[in-house]
């Protein structure tokens, strides 16, 4: 079992749509949350990270359920440049800083 | 805000030759730096541990004496691929760490071997 697994999609979606991402980890010790997005050939990118009350950023919205080891990331109203990679990414409970990535899922906001 | 530099960003070498790639961290000092690969639609997987000054951790299943890794001062770590071959090509991205852990990566080198 992959320690971090997301759905690869792709998710194509029209522009003004609501898409939802999940992402499950399999380390209960884990520590952080975050999402990030990638575009095709570059570095990732930090996009929020992710707390057990929720947290919102614009368009954005990032839940995390410890309990159930699931995070999600919810976006309003897409917009072509929403088109990416998001990865889930978990940092584990030491303090050695280690990043565990998720694949990705690929979302493609069309117009 | 904080940068991260790679260089080279890209790199076409023989099989069989060694490539450094190095990563600087250009307006902050990073005690700690990380090497990670990604390969075509599959996801950053950690390769090593570099901490200044001392030896890298290396992550299960990979070479350390393949992929070296040098941290010689807070701001510079390098890695090289050593008699590169074909299945050694792939996306190299590096992360420096603020203190209080701000994460920052390199926007990443692409090695092609043929």
């Amino acid at each position: 079992r992959k320690e971090v697994e997301q759905d690869p999609g792709p998710f194509n979606v029209p522009e003004g749509a609501t898409v939802a991402f999940n992402c499950t980890y399999s380390n209960s010790a884990s520590q952080s949350f975050f999402w990030y997005r990638q575009d095709c050939r570059k570095e990732p990118k930090l996009l929020m990270s992710v707390y057990s009350s929720g947290n919102e950023d614009g368009r954005f919205t990032a839940q995390l359920n410890r309990a159930s080891q699931y995070i999600s990331l919810l976006i309003r109203d897409s917009k072509l440049s929403d088109s990416a990679t998001y990865l889930c990414v978990v940092g584990l409970s030491s303090n050695t800083g280690k990043l565990i990535f998720g694949q990705g899922t690929t979302l493609q906001v069309k117009p | 805000g904080a940068v991260v530099s790679q260089h080279p960003s890209w790199v076409i070498c023989k099989s069989g030759t060694s490539v450094k790639i190095e990563c600087r961290s250009l307006d902050f000092q990073a005690t700690t730096m990380f090497w990670y690969r990604q390969f075509p639609k599959q996801s950053l997987m950690l390769m090593a541990t570099s901490n200044e000054g001392s030896k890298a951790t290396y992550e299960q299943g990979v070479e350390k004496d393949k992929f070296l890794i040098n941290h010689a001062s807070l701001t510079l770590s390098t890695l090289t691929v050593t008699s590169a071959h074909p299945e050694d090509s792939s996306f190299y991205i590096c992360r420096a760490d603020k203190e209080g852990n701000e994460q920052f990566f390199g926007p990443g080198t692409r090695l092609t071997v043929l």
